[in-house]
C-alpha cells in the first residue's frame, strides 16, 4: 500500500474545463509538494505547502494542504493543452525523506 | 548544461548481468537520491545519501546497491538484473532537508532487463 493516494489516475478533459486532483494519506505531513513531469524528463516543483490549510497560487493553478497536514488538492482553471503531464505529489514524513504518490496523468484535448 | 545528468539514458541488459547507473551533479547539494518510476506506482525510493559517507536504505532497497564517490557522484548498482526491475530509474538531489526542501530530478534512465 502507499503512503499517499492520489485520484483520479487518469483525467481527460477539453480545454477550458476546470479539475481537480486529490492527494490523500492517513499520515501527518511535514510539508508537501506537487510536481508535473513530461514525458521523457524528470519531475519538476511546482509547488510546497507546509501549514495546514494553506493555500497557494500559481497562475490557473491553486494548491491546497489540508487542515491536519494528511491531504492536498490541485485544482486547474481553464485548463489549457500545455497543462497535459503526468502530476505527482509527494509528502515529508518526519523531516526526512519524500514519499510520492502514484500521480494522475492529465490529458487537455484542444 | 543540465545541473543532473544521468548516464546512460537508456540500457537494455539481459537477466544476471550486473548493470550500474550514474548519477552526476552540478548544483552543490549534499543530499542524493535514487528512485524508480512503474505504470501507476509513481516514484519509489530505491537509496538515498546525505553526504559523502551517509548511505540510507529506501523503500525498495533490495537487489540494489549504491555507491557515493564524491559529493557530485551517486551510483546504482544492479548485481544480478532481473526482468522486474525494468522501469525508470532516477536520481534526484536536494540542499537542506527542511521542509521546504526542493528536489532536482535528473532526465531518467530507461532499463529493459530481458
Amino acid at each position: 500500500t502507499q503512503l499517499l493516494e492520489q485520484s483520479p489516475q487518469f483525467l481527460s478533459i477539453q480545454e477550458g474545463e476546470n479539475l481537480t486532483v486529490y492527494c490523500n494519506s492517513s499520515s501527518v505531513f511535514s510539508s508537501l509538494q506537487w510536481y508535473r513531469q513530461e514525458p521523457g524528463e524528470g519531475p519538476v516543483l511546482l509547488v510546497t505547502v507546509v501549514t495546514g490549510g494553506e493555500v497557494k497560487k500559481l497562475k490557473r493553478l491553486t494548491f491546497q494542504f489540508g487542515d491536519a497536514r494528511k491531504d492536498s488538492s490541485l485544482h486547474i482553471t481553464a485548463a489549457q493543452p500545455g497543462d497535459t503531464g503526468l502530476y505527482l505529489c509527494a509528502g515529508k514524513y518526519n523531516f526526512n525523506k519524500f514519499y510520492f504518490g502514484s500521480g494522475t496523468k492529465l490529458n487537455v484535448k484542444p | 548544461d543540465a545541473d543532473v545528468t544521468q548516464t546512460p539514458r537508456n540500457r537494455i541488459t539481459k537477466t544476471g548481468k550486473r548493470i550500474m547507473l550514474e548519477c552526476s551533479q552540478t548544483k552543490g547539494h549534499d543530499r542524493m537520491y535514487w528512485y524508480r518510476q512503474d505504470p501507476g506506482l509513481g516514484l519509489r525510493l530505491i537509496y538515498y545519501s546525505f553526504d559523502v559517507k551517509d548511505i540510507n536504505k529506501g523503500e525498495i532497497s533490495d537487489g540494489y546497491s549504491v555507491s557515493r564517490q564524491a559529493q557530485a557522484k551517486f551510483s546504482l548498482s544492479l548485481e544480478s538484473a532481473i526482468p522486474n526491475q525494468t522501469a525508470l530509474y532516477f536520481c534526484a538531489t536536494s540542499q537542506t532537508g527542511g521542509s521546504t526542501d526542493t528536489q532536482y530530478f535528473g532526465p531518467g534512465t530507461r532499463l529493459t532487463v530481458l
